[in-house]
């Protein structure tokens, strides 16, 4: 049973291009969640996701950033214009259902390394 | 206001000991969930453990143990019996279900450190 898949595991761009983050949830998770983590913090939410819609994306910043989880295939977080503030570890999590009497526990993938140079 | 608060920067233990690692959080919210994750050397975030706000019980699995006190609103991990590979940076978290969203708010962590 494969865990949450990332891709690539490290991503370097010079600034100005843009970065494309892949993430394919667990099988039967239909739940997908982008975390980015800056270095010695905490891991801070952007997205969520559900198949084809945008559950909440009160942490993504409004400007060069965007998530899709299409019906099908990958979950992608895209960066345009990216610059040096957005290197950081990008996580992604997946889960199978909502609700805390589900527990609904977040797994996530080994993260993509963004370095903008 | 800081909902998670990890006030153990560092922490260090014997190989075989005990370690609790601190975890205080805030919320106004009857219901919701608290988070523990392992994040490695390597850099992948490893859950650990889950305690439900309405659990009768703490959790445990395995080596790890939740010190779960809802009226000091705390959710202290306990690691029996530490490893060399428990080495690693331990991250609170807590979700609460706010207009249907499942986000998770983290602690900045602790760095534990196993010494033999």
């Amino acid at each position: 049973n494969a865990g949450v898949m990332q891709n690539p595991r490290h991503l370097v761009r010079r600034r100005g291009q843009e970065a494309r983050l892949r993430c394919s949830p667990m099988k039967g998770h239909s739940h997908v969640y982008w975390y980015r983590q800056l270095p010695e913090e905490g891991l801070k939410f952007m997205v969520y996701l559900q198949k084809e819609n945008i559950i909440d994306e009160s942490g993504m910043p409004k400007e060069r950033f965007s998530a899709e989880f299409p019906k099908e295939g990958p979950s992608i977080l895209r960066i345009q214009q990216v610059v040096r503030g957005d290197s950081a570890a990008y996580f992604c999590a997946s889960s199978p259902s909502m609700g805390l009497q589900a527990k609904n526990i977040q797994y996530f993938g080994a993260g993509t390394r963004l370095s903008v140079l | 206001a800081q909902k998670i608060t990890q006030t153990q920067p560092g922490m260090f233990v014997q190989e075989k000991e005990a370690v609790t690692l601190d975890c205080t959080y805030d919320t106004s919210d009857p219901s919701y969930g608290l988070f523990w994750y392992k994040q490695p050397s390597s850099g992948e975030m490893i859950f650990l453990i889950y305690q439900g706000s309405y659990d009768q019980q703490n959790a445990t699995e395995g080596r790890y143990s939740l010190n779960f006190q809802k009226a000091r609103k705390s959710a202290n991990l306990v690691i029996s019996a530490s490893q060399l590979g428990d080495s690693a940076m331990y991250f609170c978290a807590m979700r609460e279900p706010q207009g249907g969203s499942e986000k998770l708010v983290f602690g900045k962590g602790t760095k534990l450190t196993v010494n033999p």
